[in-house]
């Protein structure tokens, strides 16, 4: 059973355009973080959200933490070929980081 | 600061065979963790240290995966025999004790390919 469930899996668009990525459970968490992933690397944390509707912004990316502390989400404006990469949302359980299974984004010049 | 070191980078060895791989956390950082990254799948976690102690093997996946972390600082996870079910990517992370629910920092990973 999948616990964080990331929505699309794959998204090629052209540069320029918007996109938003989403990432949902059935169960809550005590915070959910955002990591992106290069070829040959690990993942490294782009954010972390803790409070039920919490914004937080990063130049062009915008992420977001549903009310009740289950879903969130990350919304890129216009979209660079450098945001090219693998994001994985991941939430905090019991000490331990539970990841799924990623968006494999790719930006088109 | 050094981050998160792992060794090798890659590894092919063959059904049957052992292999160890090395993980040097952060300086200071008494947490250590072990995912694995299988094709197709998403990044699992496999077992936490808390310094030299076993936090949370609940990941691993069978005692052919032995994990040691004798003296609290580098780590080691020795995959002895291994399978063609083995294969993946395997992540090293830290952080501090007391960040648990912030930020682990990763590794770069170790590619090991059982044939």
């Amino acid at each position: 059973t999948q616990l964080l469930e990331q929505s699309p899996q794959f998204l090629s668009i052209q540069e320029g355009e918007n996109l938003t990525v989403y990432c949902n459970s059935s169960s809550v968490f005590s915070s959910l973080q955002w990591y992106r992933q290069e070829p040959g690397e690990g993942p490294v944390l782009l954010v972390t959200v803790v409070t039920g509707g919490e914004v937080k912004k990063l130049k062009r990316l915008t992420f977001q933490f549903g009310d009740a502390r289950k879903d969130s989400s990350l919304h890129i404006t216009a979209a660079q070929p450098g945001d090219t990469g693998l994001y994985l949302c991941a939430g905090s359980r019991q000490d331990k980081i539970i990841f799924g299974k990623g968006t494999r984004l790719h930006i088109l010049p | 600061e050094a981050g998160v070191t792992q060794f090798p980078s890659h590894s092919v060895i063959e059904k049957g065979q052992t292999v160890t791989l090395r993980c040097d956390p952060i300086s200071g950082h008494d947490n250590l963790y072990w995912y694995r990254r299988v094709m197709g799948k998403e990044i699992k976690f496999l077992l936490h240290f808390v310094k030299e102690s076993k936090q949370d093997e609940s990941g691993m996946p069978n005692n052919r995966f032995l994990a040691e972390r004798t003296g609290g600082t580098y780590s080691t996870l020795k995959v002895q025999p291994a399978e063609l079910e083995d294969s993946g990517v395997y992540f090293c992370a830290s952080n501090p004790l007391g960040r648990e629910d912030t930020e682990a920092f990763f590794g770069q990973g170790t590619r090991l390919t059982v044939v």
